[in-house]
């Protein structure tokens, strides 16, 4: 079955410091998407993306955020100046249409950022 | 602000019983809930979904029912596995017409015991 692909699985930088989370989606999939989970709390939304555009995204991610699909297959991540509040498990899912119940989510097995 | 609540940390069960996961929300204007299995070191996997519009949905031995007037719905297992182990969340999706966002419980860790 065809999945979602993280890099790296674990990443550790320094505070200030930019980091840069790639995705891989589903091949036929049309809309990427940003969560995060910070240790023992829940996994909260970050950002919804398509046809090469946020279309939505939570107060979360604020201008340190980024996102872009540079070519046909990667969806990234970039966190410019990262911060120690931005140490948590970021997971990146796709689904074929608008997440509706017939276009479910498919999440990858996320990438774990250490801030130090 | 806990849009989705799910009240049990933990849930232990014994192989071959029914598990019965509890999830609350707050927001009406949800219309779609799912519920997703997470393994550790693994991002969180669809398991079943039910739109707003029916009471019951059932795939296998995975049942989730949905109380509209009492904001509740419970994904019920049965016959629990021990490879159901996980930690299970609810969902509910979007708050508004082309909302795709996820709100997300703090999930309930299920533990079938041999």
């Amino acid at each position: 079955e065809p999945e979602v692909t993280q890099t790296p699985s674990h990443q550790v930088t320094q505070m200030g410091q930019e980091v840069i989370l790639r995705c891989v989606p589903i091949s036929n999939h049309l809309y990427f998407y940003w969560y995060r989970q910070i240790l023992g709390q829940k996994v909260e939304f970050l950002v919804s993306f398509y046809n090469n555009e946020i279309s939505e995204k939570s107060e979360i991610f604020d201008d340190q955020f980024s996102v872009e699909r540079p070519d046909g297959s990667n969806f990234t991540l970039k966190i410019r100046s990262t911060k120690l509040e931005d140490s948590a498990m970021y997971f990146c899912a796709s689904s074929e249409w608008g997440g509706t119940l017939n276009s479910p989510l498919h999440f990858g097995n996320g990438t774990r950022l250490t801030v130090t | 602000d806990q849009q989705v609540k799910q009240n049990s940390p933990s849930l232990s069960v014994q192989e071959g019983r029914i598990s019965i996961l509890n999830c609350d929300y707050t927001n009406s204007m949800f219309d779609y809930f799912l519920w997703y299995k997470k393994y550790p070191a693994e991002g969180p996997t669809f398991l079943i979904s039910i739109s707003s519009i029916k009471d019951k949905n059932e795939d296998g031995r995975f049942t989730v029912f949905l109380n509209k007037s009492a904001k509740h719905l419970s994904l019920h297992i049965v016959p629990s596995q021990p490879g159901d182990s996980a930690v299970y969340f609810c969902a509910a999706l979007g708050s508004g017409a082309g909302s795709y966002q996820l709100t997300f419980g703090k999930g309930t860790k299920l533990s079938v015991i041999p």
